[in-house]
């Protein structure tokens, strides 16, 4: 029973890096979101998504980018990697009905230097 | 005003004791209530779902009043590894439906 599987678990990256973290469920669910989460603070949505082919952007999308060519893969995108990016990433999916709760993978923990 | 708040703590109590969180919503349109508990540096995980009736699990009980737009979270009896971050949230209805986390109220239970 794997739900949402991330990686890499771990990242460092130097300032101006790129890079892609992967995330993937096998529960055919449509929805599905990337957070950030800082030291200390809230889960702050960066993107989401309502189907294949469809992606929005949450509170928090400058330097990051998504795409969503399959219903299981959501991968984050992020292209000139800064120290403000250093937090934890979740990926989390639900199903389409009105009161499913969200399924979260177990983190990417990401430090830029 | 945040569409979703949560008093952040720490709650300190010890074993046995029992705690409530509360939690307040601003859109009156909100259908789905959730809480979670979120240990250090670990995912979020749910812990229950909140129903318009009440409902119970074990030593947690959650209970929805819509008039005056809150959800709470009642721990009887707590035990050391109850110690976690307690997520208030709501299904917002704007346009699609959005799940909004709470920043969270921190619980500590000592021996």
């Amino acid at each position: 029973n794997a739900g949402v599987t991330q990686t890499p678990k771990f990242r460092i990256l130097k300032i101006g890096q790129s890079m892609t973290l992967q995330c993937t469920q096998d529960m055919n669910h449509n929805y599905m979101y990337w957070y950030r989460q800082d030291p200390g603070m809230g889960l702050k949505l960066i993107y989401y998504s309502v189907g294949a082919g469809i992606t929005d952007k949450g509170e928090v999308p400058n330097g990051y980018n998504v795409s969503r060519s399959t219903t299981e893969d959501f991968p984050l995108r992020l292209e000139l990697a800064a120290p403000s990016q250093t937090s934890v990433y979740f990926c989390a999916s639900r199903g389409d009905r009105g009161g499913e709760p969200q399924h979260f993978g177990d983190g990417t923990r990401l430090s830029i230097l | 005003r945040k569409e979703v708040e949560q008093d952040p703590g720490p709650f300190n109590v010890p074993e046995g004791a029992t705690v409530a969180f509360n939690c307040t919503y601003s859109n009156s349109a909100s259908q789905s209530f959730f809480w979670y508990r979120q240990d250090c540096r670990k995912e979020p995980k749910l812990l229950m779902s909140v129903y318009s009736s009440g409902n119970e699990d074990g030593r947690f009980t959650a209970q929805l009043n819509r008039a005056s737009q809150y959800i709470s979270l009642l721990i009887r009896d707590s035990k050391l590894s109850d110690s976690a971050t307690y997520l208030c949230v709501v299904n917002m209805i704007t346009g699609f439906q959005k799940l909004v986390f709470g920043t969270g109220t921190r619980l500590l239970v000592s021996p």
